[in-house]
């Protein structure tokens, strides 16, 4: 499969908790997004990486988030100290950009539950 | 402050009958629009996407419209089948202010056999 893998599917955690998601994108992708989405909503844009660069952050990305795509290929979000405020579905889309007519390719989403 | 609506949470049609899905934006910087769909325990899958220079885009049984003036658009399924049934999402961009979509809240697409 060379789609977008994303690890853990699920996971819970106890208030307080660090957890780390990772994401793997189509292999020829360059641009890697991360985004939230909790129910009734829609995806919420977190942060995207252009190969090895972090190039914006949202306001929703607080202190406790950081992201990283060290050699430009798989990325990490972590949490750190988790708030039941955190709980929602985390999912990574990669692209190949720069493009006229962008697409983005999800992947299934990392479930967070803290408790 | 959405700036991607959809103001109907759901939508339920017959097999064979057409689907008609809507999204407003209040971007007007907006110029690149997407819909995506979206089954239970999966990401959201492209469905089929349009710049803001067409007003129409087919591919298959789906057909997007834009309509500028009114910040509109809108996602035809024609003829809708029962794995149709998914949440659809919109999405839109402003590509010379940078990559990022902003998606709507979504549809609830049933499809009745």
């Amino acid at each position: 499969d060379t789609g977008v893998s994303q690890n853990p599917r699920h996971k819970i955690t106890k208030r307080g908790q660090n957890v780390t998601f990772r994401c793997d994108p189509i292999s020829e992708h360059n641009r890697l997004y991360w985004y939230r989405q909790t129910l009734g909503q829609g995806p919420e844009f977190l942060t995207y990486f252009q190969n090895e660069a972090q190039l914006e952050k949202s306001r929703l990305l607080s202190d406790r988030f950081s992201a990283e795509r060290p050699k430009g290929s798989f990325s990490t979000l972590e949490i750190q100290r988790t708030e039941q405020g955190d709980s929602a579905m985390y999912l990574c889309a990669s692209s190949l950009a720069p493009g006229t007519e962008e697409t983005q390719y999800f992947g299934p989403g990392t479930r967070l539950l803290v408790l | 402050d959405q700036q991607v609506k959809q103001n109907s949470p759901s939508l339920s049609v017959q097999e064979g009958r057409i689907s008609i899905l809507n999204c407003d934006y209040t971007n007007s910087m907006f110029d690149y629009f997407l819909w995506y769909k979206k089954y239970p325990a999966e990401g959201p899958t492209f469905l089929i996407s349009i710049s803001s220079i067409k007003d129409k885009n087919e591919d298959g049984r789906f057909t997007v419209f834009l309509n500028k003036s009114a910040k509109h658009l809108s996602l035809h399924i024609v003829p809708s089948q029962p794995g149709d049934s998914a949440v659809y999402f919109c999405a839109a961009s402003a590509r010379n202010y940078g990559q990022n979509f902003v998606f709507g809240p979504g549809t609830r697409l049933s499809v009745l056999p």
